[in-house]
């Protein structure tokens, strides 16, 4: 597909396992970023690259938290020792060249910790 | 990044316009308005954006005043598919931060 695509769409994990979650942006994409979103709220940012420049992670709220790119392709977000607060939706989006803000953003991956 | 400031909820009938507001009275000189929805369960979505000038597309027009301190998103004959939250985001075009997505207008569409 054209869109970018994210797995798995949902996880159910017990609290103090780690999980990881996998972004594939659109072809040719040199941004991407990822979101956090709890239930009823709205999105917080999380982490964002920019080709192989240094990534901003300044949103990531813990070192329990991280997250890899290769190159202009896949990424994934690892969370170690997952917390019940860590329950939400998980989105990523790329952009053609950042930082264009013409986001194209997946269905994210709902994350529910026990 | 400009602060900006729109209605919790809104309703529109089907078939008439939707007007969704939003104020950003500190805009700056270099900063853009754009707009996203989010339909329920889906990522965001762009819709527009603009500087100063109004701007239409297939999906909406948007309206941004001559002080530039407010706009209006016009979906021109919403649909109950459109029924959606709807985020207004003021931004520099050009920076590397991030979008910062607030609570946005729960626009409900009835039939």
């Amino acid at each position: 597909g054209a869109g970018v695509s994210q797995s798995p769409s949902n996880k159910v994990t017990e609290k103090g396992k780690d999980v990881e979650l996998r972004c594939d942006p659109i072809s040719g994409h040199t941004a991407l970023y990822w979101y956090r979103q709890r239930l009823g709220q709205g999105l917080e940012f999380l982490i964002y690259f920019q080709g192989n420049s240094a990534p901003d992670k300044s949103g990531l709220p813990s070192d329990r938290f991280s997250a890899e790119r290769t190159g202009e392709s896949v990424s994934t977000l690892t969370i170690q020792r997952t917390q019940q607060e860590d329950s939400a939706v998980y989105l990523c989006a790329s952009s053609p060249q950042g930082p264009n803000e013409k986001l194209f953003f997946g269905s994210g991956t709902q994350l529910s910790v026990l | 990044d400009a602060k900006t400031t729109q209605p919790p909820s809104m309703d529109c009938a089907e078939g008439r316009a939707a007007n969704l507001p939003c104020n950003h009275s500190t805009i700056s000189g270099n900063e853009y308005v754009y707009w996203y929805r989010q339909i329920h369960s889906q990522g965001p979505q762009y819709i527009i954006h603009g500087l100063k000038n109004n701007e239409t597309n297939e999906m909406a027009s948007l309206i941004i005043t001559e002080d530039r301190k407010s706009s209006t998103l016009i979906l021109p004959h919403a649909t109950l598919r459109d029924t959606a939250v709807y985020y207004c985001i003021v931004k520099s075009s050009g920076s590397a931060r991030q979008l910062t997505f607030g609570s946005g207008t729960q626009l409900t569409v009835l039939p």
